[in-house]
């Protein structure tokens, strides 16, 4: 059973289309992130999402916008798409720092390959 | 503010010799510290954390890390290096707040040379 599942895992797709990413989680964890890697394999938070609220957003352009409907999902919609979106888009879960601070280790998902042409 | 360092992009060692990836973190306050792997095309697998639980924290596939307050370092060891060990290897950093982030390090592409 996959713990944090996204779909799709590649998306390729023309510059100024709308797309989305979705994410579930089956751990139970409270906390959902998404992050970047760009080429060079450097990984950026974007957002994070405790019980369903925007906790963090690390000045991600307005054309991103994640919606969590529950606590075990949290999607990535992407407006407008350009050429330097294009990275992997890992989804992540894990258990809020604020109550359990020994269990803050996060779990990924398989990413989504996205490519703007 | 928070910040992990790791030290070479890329580390080259020779099957069966040791591995040391390294990290360093800045911040006032130690952080919960971890090690991640990525292979190709997968995400990240935790290979082990540090919660100030004990200062030498041993991980999956024979890897360890040990947490040195002095230095501010969480250096990554396995003292015999297998094929299968080559992958990206990223050093991590949360620190407790209501705002909990965790940070990643570049990374490190380790390389296991026949």
């Amino acid at each position: 059973d996959t713990a944090v599942s996204q779909t799709p895992k590649y998306l390729v797709t023309q510059m100024g289309n709308d797309k989305s990413i979705k994410c579930e989680q089956n751990l139970g964890h409270d906390t959902m992130y998404w992050y970047k890697q760009d080429s060079k394999k450097f990984l950026k938070i974007m957002f994070s999402y405790n019980n369903k609220e925007l906790i963090i957003n690390e000045t991600v352009p307005n054309r991103f916008s994640p919606k969590s409907p529950d606590k075990a999902h949290l999607n990535l919609h992407i407006n407008s798409l350009e050429l330097g979106d294009s990275a992997v888009y890992f989804c992540a879960s894990s258990q809020w720092a604020g109550t359990t601070p020994m269990n803050t280790e996060a779990f990924f998902g398989q990413g989504t390959r996205l490519t703007v042409v | 503010a928070q910040s992990v360092t790791q030290l070479g992009s890329h580390v080259s060692v020779s099957e069966g010799a040791l591995v040391l990836l390294r990290c360093n973190y800045s911040s006032s306050v130690p952080p919960y510290l971890f090690w991640y792997v990525q292979y190709p095309n997968q995400g990240l697998q935790l290979l082990l954390k540090y919660t100030s639980a004990a200062t030498l924290v041993k991980g999956i596939n024979g890897f360890e890390a040990e947490f040195k307050k002095s230095e501010t370092s969480f250096h990554l060891t396995k003292p015999s290096a297998h094929m299968s060990d080559a992958a990206e290897y990223f050093c991590a950093a949360v620190k407790y707040s209501s705002a909990s982030k965790i940070i990643f390090g570049s990374g490190t592409r380790l390389s296991i040379r026949p």
